[in-house]
């Protein structure tokens, strides 16, 4: 089955600056590749999603991009703000039910 | 839309009782999913269903684990007898199943403790 790896596990930004998560999956005929956010004691929920027929997608601060030759994609969030703090899972699936996830990265935004 | 609805947000219980939780999708959503979160295994699949039939339970721990979907607005998941190790985050998911993958959606999670 697929395989998920998120890195870092955890990663600490100062406001205002940059951050990037990255994951890797191992089927090649995985074709969607969502992103989810955690906040403490609440559930994931999505926050963008991006398809294999598209390199890169932005969402005001979000943007995630793909790269399906070397099976990577990333989650960059621009401008980091307190209110980013949270657990952030990326996953991959091909065109049936299954959504593998990561293991998650613990993201803190120090003010 | 009030989104996927699970009860109970917290359950506390001994070892050895049956549990029971509770799961209602949205609403014109075809495929239901449990999930298990802890902070050692992450979040992992137990059972997922499409139009109310399980189609992969790999995921289901033990025979102590068993879930239902007798219509398509509600399914439940059993621990039967419970042990400490099940404590966990058990998250149900909903989405509508089409060719394009939409989106998952949660609910809140159902926070059990076995003592």
């Amino acid at each position: 089955g697929e395989n998920v790896e998120q890195h870092p596990s955890t990663l600490s930004v100062q406001e205002g600056d940059s951050a990037v998560i990255k994951c890797t999956y191992s089927d090649s005929a995985s074709n969607y590749f969502p992103w989810y956010k955690q906040e403490l004691g609440k559930r994931p929920q999505l926050i963008i999603d991006i398809r294999s027929n598209v390199g890169e997608k932005k969402d005001q601060r979000i943007a995630v991009t793909l790269n399906k030759t070397a099976k990577h994609f990333s989650l960059h969030i621009t401008e980091t703000q307190p209110e980013d703090s949270a657990v952030y899972f990326c996953a991959a699936s091909i065109s049936d039910y299954k959504l593998s996830f990561g293991a998650g990265t613990t993201v803190t935004v120090r003010a | 839309d009030a989104g996927v609805i699970q009860s109970p947000r917290h359950e506390v219980t001994e070892m050895g009782q049956e549990v029971t939780l509770r799961c209602k999708p949205i609403s014109g959503h075809n495929s239901l999913f449990w999930y298990r979160q802890t902070m050692m295994r992450g979040l992992e699949l137990l059972i997922y269903f499409n139009n109310n039939v399980p189609i992969d339970d790999s995921g289901m721990p033990e025979d102590r684990f068993s879930a239902k979907m007798p219509n398509a607005s509600f399914s439940t998941l059993k621990i039967q007898p419970s042990e400490p190790r099940d404590s966990a985050v058990y998250f149900c998911a909903s989405r509508l199943f089409d060719r394009e993958n939409s989106p998952l959606h949660f609910g809140n999670g159902t926070r059990l403790t076995v003592t």
